[in-house]
């Protein structure tokens, strides 16, 4: 089985404060590929970054950033000197595809409402 | 490119009729999928389609069919609606299986 868990369900900042939505999952594959993706209050769905399960490297794209720890099972999300445009639902996603090819498995976690105030 | 678009934006259905969502992309994407987002629930797939020619069910395919009608169009089938399918509905579509989707902008769709 396979489970994601974003702990945060809402959090709450002052712009321009560093902030980490923390993403824990639950596989017992060894080749999974992770997600982060944004829901703005308009409801469209962004995609922001993949991940596969070997490539354990931090990224940075501008002010977002992520982290990946095998060790921990964790995905974890930062955004540096956030801004109100930040605010949103942002969902981490699990995905497993069997070695058959068959049996794809794509998981959501609940979503971690961020709100970012001037 | 207008990436993915669904049809219709808003529904109201009374319990029992039917009614098909429809979905197509211009992204030259091989796998499409369709959603459910309910509050406190996430996202949940509900049937996706890895290539054109193939489609198979996802965590909450009940009350539901699809059919992949060719490589740009993925549509859902609600053949006898019920309250309990009153929910915002997503299709998104990738290049690969498990590669990164891209989302339409959703259909609310509530049954009476």
């Amino acid at each position: 089985a396979q489970k994601v868990t974003q702990a945060q369900t809402e959090i709450s900042v002052v712009e321009k404060e560093d902030v980490t939505l923390d993403c824990v999952y639950e596989t017992r594959d060894t080749t999974y590929y992770l997600f982060w993706y944004k829901q703005p209050p308009s409801g469209e769905l962004v995609f922001l970054i993949r991940r596969n399960s070997f490539d354990e490297q931090n990224e940075i794209s501008g002010r977002y950033s992520w982290n990946f720890q095998k060790s921990t099972s964790s995905f974890n999300f930062t955004i540096t000197a956030s801004q109100v445009v930040d605010s949103a639902v942002y969902f981490c996603a699990l995905s497993v595809l069997n070695s058959g090819g068959s049996n794809y498995k794509l998981t959501f976690g609940k979503g971690t409402l961020l709100t970012v105030n001037p | 490119n207008a990436g993915v678009t669904q049809t219709p934006k808003f529904q109201v259905l009374k319990t029992g009729q039917s009614m098909t969502l429809q979905c197509a992309q211009d992204m030259n994407h091989n796998s499409m999928y369709w959603y459910r987002q309910d509050p406190g629930m996430g996202l949940r797939l509900i049937y996706y389609s890895a290539s054109e020619g193939t489609t198979d069910k996802g965590e909450v395919p009940n009350g539901y069919n699809v059919s992949r009608l060719n490589k740009r169009e993925f549509s859902l089938r609600l053949e006898s609606a019920a309250p309990s399918q009153t929910s915002v509905y997503f299709c998104a579509s990738s290049e690969g299986i498990q590669g990164s989707q891209y989302f339409g902008p959703g259909t609310r769709l509530t049954v009476t």
